[in-house]
C-alpha cells in the first residue's frame, strides 16, 4: 500500500533562518508531488506541484522554493524565512488514472513557526 | 481572485439530521470535484469525488450533487454523527486542485 512521510511534525524557526521540509512517497511510482499550505483560519493554498523528477511548477510567488531530486521524494526549502512563512505545510500525492479522479492523498503535515 | 469559495465558515447540526455542506467555483473547465475532511493538527483525508459529466455520487452515508448550470456543489452527510465534526473542504480541478477555504461542522449531539 502506498504510505506518505512528511517531516519535521513541528518547527520553530527565527526570522531570517533557512528552512527544509521533506517528504517520501512509498508503493508508487511517478507520483504528482504537491506543497499546500495552510495558514491560519485559511484553506489550503497550493504553493508547488510536480509531475516528475527536477519539474517544478511554482503557483505563488513567495519565498520558498521546491525540488524534486528522487521520483518520491519532495523538498520545500527557503534561505531566509519571513514571519508570513508560518502555516501548516502539507504534502500530497496522487497518480494519473484514465478515468476517475486524480484524488490527493495527503501527508499529516508540518507546523512552522516563524518567530 | 478566488475560484473555489465555501461561503459558510461553520455549521452546527443536530446529531440524527442531514448536514448540508456548499461550494462554488467559477472556472467551467474543472473536470473533478472533491470533497475532504480535515482535523485540527492532520492532513485532509478524502472523502468522495464526482466527476464533471455527473450530477450526482454516492459514498454511504456521503453524496455530492453537481450544479454545473449554477457552478454548484454540496456534500451532504446523512445521518450525521458526532464524529463527523471537522473542517470540511471542496476542492476543483484536474491533476492540481484549488481548495476552498473550509466549513467547520459541529454535529451536536
Amino acid at each position: 500500500s502506498q504510505t506518505i512521510h512528511q517531516w519535521p511534525a513541528t518547527l520553530v524557526q527565527p526570522v531570517g533562518s533557512p528552512l527544509s521540509l521533506e517528504c517520501t512517497v512509498e508503493g508508487t511510482s511517478n507520483p504528482n508531488l504537491y506543497w499546500y499550505r495552510q495558514a491560519a483560519g485559511r484553506g489550503l493554498q497550493l504553493l508547488f506541484y510536480s509531475v516528475g523528477i527536477g519539474q517544478i511548477s511554482s503557483e505563488v510567488p513567495q519565498n520558498l522554493s521546491a525540488s524534486r531530486p528522487q521520483d518520491r521524494q519532495f523538498i520545500l526549502s527557503s534561505k531566509k524565512l519571513l514571519l508570513s512563512d508560518s502555516g501548516f505545510y502539507l504534502c500530497a500525492w496522487s497518480v494519473l488514472v484514465a478515468a476517475g479522479a486524480n484524488v490527493l492523498t495527503f501527508g499529516a503535515g508540518s507546523r512552522l513557526t516563524v518567530l | 481572485d478566488q475560484q473555489v469559495k465555501q461561503n459558510s465558515p461553520s455549521l452546527s447540526v443536530q446529531e440524527g439530521r442531514i448536514s448540508i455542506l456548499n461550494c462554488d467555483y467559477t472556472n467551467s473547465m474543472f473536470d473533478y470535484f472533491l470533497w475532504y475532511k480535515k482535523y485540527p493538527a492532520e492532513g485532509p483525508t478524502f472523502l468522495i469525488s464526482i466527476s464533471s459529466i455527473k450530477d450526482k455520487n454516492e459514498d454511504g452515508r456521503f453524496t455530492v450533487f453537481l450544479n454545473k448550470s449554477a457552478k454548484h456543489l454540496s456534500l451532504h452527510i446523512v445521518p450525521s454523527q458526532p464524529g463527523d465534526s471537522a473542517v470540511y473542504f471542496c476542492a476543483a480541478g484536474t491533476y492540481k486542485y484549488i481548495f476552498g477555504t473550509g466549513t467547520r461542522l459541529k454535529v451536536l449531539a
